[in-house]
């Protein structure tokens, strides 16, 4: 199955910057998914970016906040934008594995927002 | 939409016994893929076992086993002879088929294997 490198593992932010946290894969891949997974919490659903169109949002995210790239098939990166508090989560990007029907995951970011 | 339950938050096990989670489903499709996933401290979400819904027979892995009830939309993870290692958050999780559908996620529940 496919091997994700997610960066960075870790960072600590101050409240209105942005974060882009990139995920690359070792092989190409039609669509790639991020989550957010508050502490805690079960893993939500932002998105699903596919190459070389515009991101699908899930209800109660938005571009604006949340803008992501896909400019190849093993590329994508996740921008957390104007940054609060709230936003603390772990962030983790996923690619669907050839044949078995499951999914691979980035080892996830963990974001914490001062 | 399909819908995904773990209703037992936590759970703890001796070191060497057998410990079952729960999970139900909702859904309306007649085939489809469920997973249990394992994310210990590092957050890195591994994966468990899965389960073609078209099979009637249960997934084994190693240690690892389901017991799947279609028709009572019931995905049980039975752990055998559970290991220090063992200790993570494990989350239940849906798909239906067709590439590229999204997971659906249980809430989780977090095992802890006593010594």
């Amino acid at each position: 199955s496919a091997v994700i490198s997610q960066k960075p593992s870790r960072d600590i932010c101050q409240r209105g910057t942005s974060l882009t946290i990139q995920c690359q894969v070792d092989s190409q891949v039609t669509m790639m998914f991020w989550y957010r997974q508050q502490p805690g919490q079960s893993l939500t659903l932002i998105a699903t970016a596919n190459q070389g169109s515009e991101a699908t949002y899930e209800s109660g995210f938005v571009i604006d906040k949340f803008p992501i790239s896909r400019p190849n098939l093993t590329f994508s990166t996740l921008t957390v934008s104007n940054m609060s508090p709230e936003d603390s989560s772990i962030y983790l990007c996923s690619v669907e594995g050839w044949g078995w029907g499951g999914y691979t995951f980035g080892s996830g970011t963990r974001l914490t927002v001062v | 939409a399909q819908t995904v339950t773990q209703s037992q938050p936590e759970m703890s096990v001796q070191e060497a016994e057998t410990v079952t989670l729960s999970c139900t489903y909702d859904t309306s499709e007649s085939n489809y893929y469920l997973f249990w996933y394992k994310q210990p401290p590092s957050r890195q979400m591994i994966l468990v076992i899965r389960q073609e819904a078209y099979k009637q027979q249960n997934a084994t892995e190693n240690r690892f086993s389901v017991n799947f009830q279609k028709a009572a939309k019931s995905f049980s993870l039975k752990i055998s002879d559970s290991q220090l290692g063992d200790t993570a958050m494990y989350f239940c999780a849906f798909r239906q088929t067709g590439a590229n559908s999204k997971l659906t996620f249980g809430k989780g529940i977090t095992l802890s294997v006593r010594p």
